[in-house]
């Protein structure tokens, strides 16, 4: 059963960083796209960014490129995000996502259940 | 940037009715337009691939159609667990969207 488990999440202040993880398992974690979607409560999906098998291409949402860096390892079957320059408007529930075929860098069919990042003072 | 509309952005149905959602992309997404279904504060469901192509478990009723920059997604017959949002999106160039959400209520 393929499993998507994020962590990380939580409040901090305006400036700063936090780093969320997905610890996946069930699947040939180093086969497949992986990508981060948020989602402020009530409102609509937002892809922030994907990242391939082997971690050599990444891409970004303009609203997160320089601020925020996808990265993965695969010894650990891990996903991550780093956030730094943490913005109120970047507060959301994070998802991580996993392509519906190793080939698929856009559809996403598995979903963690989220993370939620709030920034505050 | 691909810009997604999907219309209309709130539905109000019956049990049995036939429901259409329309997707809009800004430029052609090349067929590589998806659509999801989300309840509540879950995570969302992905129900059609590819335009047309019904992923696995997903009822026979949802269906997908569409070419070049306009697409929709139809379900046949309401069932009661179907009232949820439905998201398109498209995966064919980064930066990937998704359409602003249609809110589907019982009437």
């Amino acid at each position: 059963e393929v499993q998507l488990v994020e962590s990380g999440g939580g409040l901090v202040q305006p400036g700063g960083s936090l780093r969320l993880s997905c610890a996946a398992s069930g699947f040939s974690f180093n086969n497949y796209w992986v990508h981060w979607v948020r989602q402020v409560p009530g409102k609509g999906l937002v892809w922030v960014s994907r990242i391939n098998g082997d971690g050599t291409t990444t891409n970004y949402a303009d609203s997160v490129k320089g601020r925020f860096t996808i990265s993965r390892d695969n010894a650990k079957n891990t996903l991550y995000l780093q956030m730094n320059s943490l913005r109120a408007e970047d507060t959301a529930v994070y998802y991580c996502a996993r392509g519906i075929f190793p080939t698929s860098s856009g559809c996403v069919a598995y979903w963690g259940q989220g993370a939620l990042v709030t920034v505050s003072s | 940037d691909i810009q997604l509309t999907q219309s209309p952005s709130s539905l109000s149905a019956s049990v049995g009715d036939r429901v259409t959602i329309t997707c809009r992309a800004s430029q052609s997404t090349s067929g590589y337009l998806n659509w999801y279904q989300q309840k509540g504060g879950n995570a969302p469901n992905l129900l059609i691939y590819t335009t047309s192509n019904l992923q696995s478990g997903v009822p026979s009723r949802f269906s997908g159609s569409g070419s070049g920059t306009d697409f929709t997604l139809t379900i046949s017959s309401l069932q009661p667990e179907d009232f949820a949002t439905y998201y398109c999106q498209q995966s064919y160039s980064a930066p990937i969207t998704f359409g602003q959400g249609t809110r589907l209520e019982i009437k």
